[in-house]
């Protein structure tokens, strides 16, 4: 079956422009996360969805940065007046259940964010 | 809240041996530990995982094992081959939507 799909792949952006990156989830998962890969760095959690609410948004780095999801499916991040340190590779995540100990996460491809 | 430690950072076997990566964990209410493998390019994919009431599990040629006295655990790789080469993730959850990921550790098999 299909899996997460991410759009657009690469992105590259001036400095100070907004961008917005999409996430389609598999069909029937009701946990949605966005995640960032920096060079070097770990998988940094930014937002989780539970349906179409967000619980839990302690990881968006700056108020530059906001999510939504619509439907129950698919969600957006958004950052306003992007910098160059938001560059990085931005992974979206599903899950059937907000619960990873009895539904793993399946990620995307990523967008890949680069601020000129 | 919970942190994870992962090494190496950086990994290079000789086709056919054996690789071992190690994470460390500071929740001791975390009961959750998955591994991603990241080719390059392309998605994480969950790999293994294991549950704090077992202590190891084996998957053909991968292997986690789980020590919750020490908080630690570690991945396994036999008989490696060139198609292993990757960036390996651990995490650690309380069971929750919560993962924290390790660093990485990105695995070098040299034929």
């Amino acid at each position: 079956g299909a899996g997460v799909s991410q759009s657009p792949s690469n992105k590259v952006t001036e400095k100070g422009k907004d961008v917005e990156l999409r996430c389609d989830p598999i069909s029937g998962h009701t946990a949605l996360y966005w995640y960032r890969q920096s060079l070097g760095q770990g998988l940094e959690f930014l937002i989780y969805f539970q349906g179409n609410s967000a619980p839990d948004k302690s990881g968006l780095p700056s108020d530059r940065f906001s999510a939504e999801r619509t439907g129950g499916s698919v969600s957006t991040l958004t950052i306003q007046r992007t910098q160059q340190e938001d560059s990085a590779v931005y992974l979206c995540a599903s899950s059937f259940w907000g619960s990873s100990y009895n539904s793993p996460l399946h990620f995307g491809n990523g967008t890949r964010l680069t601020v000129t | 809240g919970e942190n994870v430690e992962q090494h190496p950072s950086t990994l290079s076997v000789q086709e056919g041996d054996s690789a071992v990566i190690k994470c460390t964990y500071s929740d001791s209410a975390s009961n959750y530990f998955p591994w991603y493998k990241q080719e390059l390019g392309k998605r994480p994919q969950l790999i293994i995982d294991i549950r704090s009431n077992v202590g190891e599990k084996k998957d053909q040629r991968i292997a986690v094992t789980l020590n919750k006295t020490a908080k630690h655990f570690s991945l396994h790789i036999t008989e490696t081959q060139p198609e292993d080469s990757a960036v390996y993730f651990c995490a650690a959850s309380r069971g929750s939507y919560q993962l924290t990921f390790g660093k990485g550790t990105k695995l070098s098999v040299i034929p």
